[in-house]
Parts: C-alpha cells; structure tokens; sequence
C-alpha cells in the first residue's frame, strides 16, 4: 500500500502570499494531522481532523487552517505569509483520533517564504 | 501541559557498541509514549511505541525502548548500533485520555554512529 503522500514537494512563496498544501492519507485512515517543522526543531501540532470535522488545533494563529474531505485527503491553508513561516510541513495519518494509534507521516512540503 | 525533553542533541556511538537516546516526558495522567527516526530530507518514521504493559516495548528495525514511570522516562535503546542507524530521533508524548490527543514532540537526537 502506498504511504501518505504530500503534494509539492517543494514550494517558495513571497511574504504575504497564501498556499495550500495537500496532503492523501494512507487508505483506510480517517485521521489527518499537519505539523510543522522548523530546522533544527522537533514538529509542532497544527491541526487534527476526523471524518472532516476539527478535533484539535495547536498554538498557531488563525492564518493557518485546513479542512478534511469526504475521501480524508486534507488540505493546510497559510495565509499572508511571513518570513517565520518557512518550514517543512509535514502531514501524518492514523487509522482512529484515539491516542494509543500511531501516526504516519508524508515526506513533507518544504515551505521557503522570501 | 505536556512535554518531551531530549537532553542530548547528539550522541555518537561506534558501530558495534550499544546505544541508549534518552528521553523523559510530562503529562497528565497516563502517557502513551512514541519514538521516531528521520533522515535527512524526509519525514519521519515510526518506531515503536508505548501504551500500557510490558516496561520493555520492542521496535522496528532492532531498536527497544523502556518505559520508567517513577522517572518519567522511555530511553530508545539498542544493543548493537549499525552505521545505517545514523539518523535524527524524536521522543513524542501523547496524554491517554482528556481532550488533549496531539503529539508532543522532543527537540531531536542526532544519532551518529562511526564505523
């Protein structure tokens, strides 16, 4: 079975444009997260969705959201982007929401923002 | 609030000998705890994981990691490191019940072992 896969690999955006990332879970997941990561930094919680419904938002502010569609691919949105931004952001899936199932991750979007 | 924290941003070990990562945790309640491995220009890799049991949890690829709960502790072990083990590794912690479910992640070890 094919893993998580993230789409673009790689993407450079200028300060205060918006960008979306996609993320398709691993089949017969329900559960998306996004993360992300800064060099040098372990990931940070972004958001958490279920059967397209939010279930967990980290400290981010309101320029981030995303959303889960009917077949659990997921979409993050970053909007008015600044140089801070620049990270790789990284998707993982899991089989239910419930703690005690492990998450598995994409390669990532590599987010440059000049 | 929970957290991880990796006290060791690099470890070197050489190929052969035993290697120990170490990670404590703080959490409400029972923790469920992960480890994972990343290599360069990818995303991460799961492990192995604690939830409840044996204090000894077994892995992927040989690694184990034992769970202390009076130290607050799941140090990733493994009793004969490969040069192919060279990679970066992150503890997470996850609290069991309440609302909070997200991941929590360790600032990283960069595990290098020399041949």
């Amino acid at each position: 079975d094919a893993g998580v896969t993230q789409s673009p690999t790689h993407l450079i955006k200028t300060r205060g444009q918006q960008v979306t990332l996609r993320c398709s879970p691993i089949s017969g997941h329900k559960s998306v997260s996004w993360y992300q990561q800064v060099l040098g930094q372990g990931p940070q919680f972004i958001f958490q969705y279920y059967e397209k419904e939010e279930r967990g938002r980290g400290n981010f502010p309101d320029r981030f959201s995303a959303r889960q569609f009917p077949n659990y691919s997921s979409e993050l949105n970053v909007n008015a982007l600044l140089l801070g931004d620049s990270a790789l952001y990284l998707c993982a899936s899991s089989l239910q929401v419930g703690g005690l199932y492990e998450q598995y991750f994409g390669p990532g979007t590599r987010l440059t923002v000049t | 609030a929970q957290s991880v924290a990796q006290p060791e941003d690099q470890v070197n070990v050489a190929e052969g000998n035993p290697l120990t990562v170490k990670c404590t945790y703080s959490v409400s309640g029972n923790p469920y705890l992960f480890w994972y491995v990343q290599y360069p220009n990818r995303g991460l890799q799961f492990l192995l994981k604690y939830i409840t049991g044996d204090n000894l949890v077994k892995g992927s690829y040989g690694f184990e990691a034992e769970f202390n709960k009076s130290q607050t502790s799941f140090h990733l072990k493994k009793p004969s490191a490969l040069v192919s083990d060279s990679a970066l590794y992150f503890c997470a912690v996850r609290q069991s019940s309440g609302s909070a479910r997200q991941l929590t992640f360790g600032s990283g070890t960069q595990l290098t072992v020399l041949p």
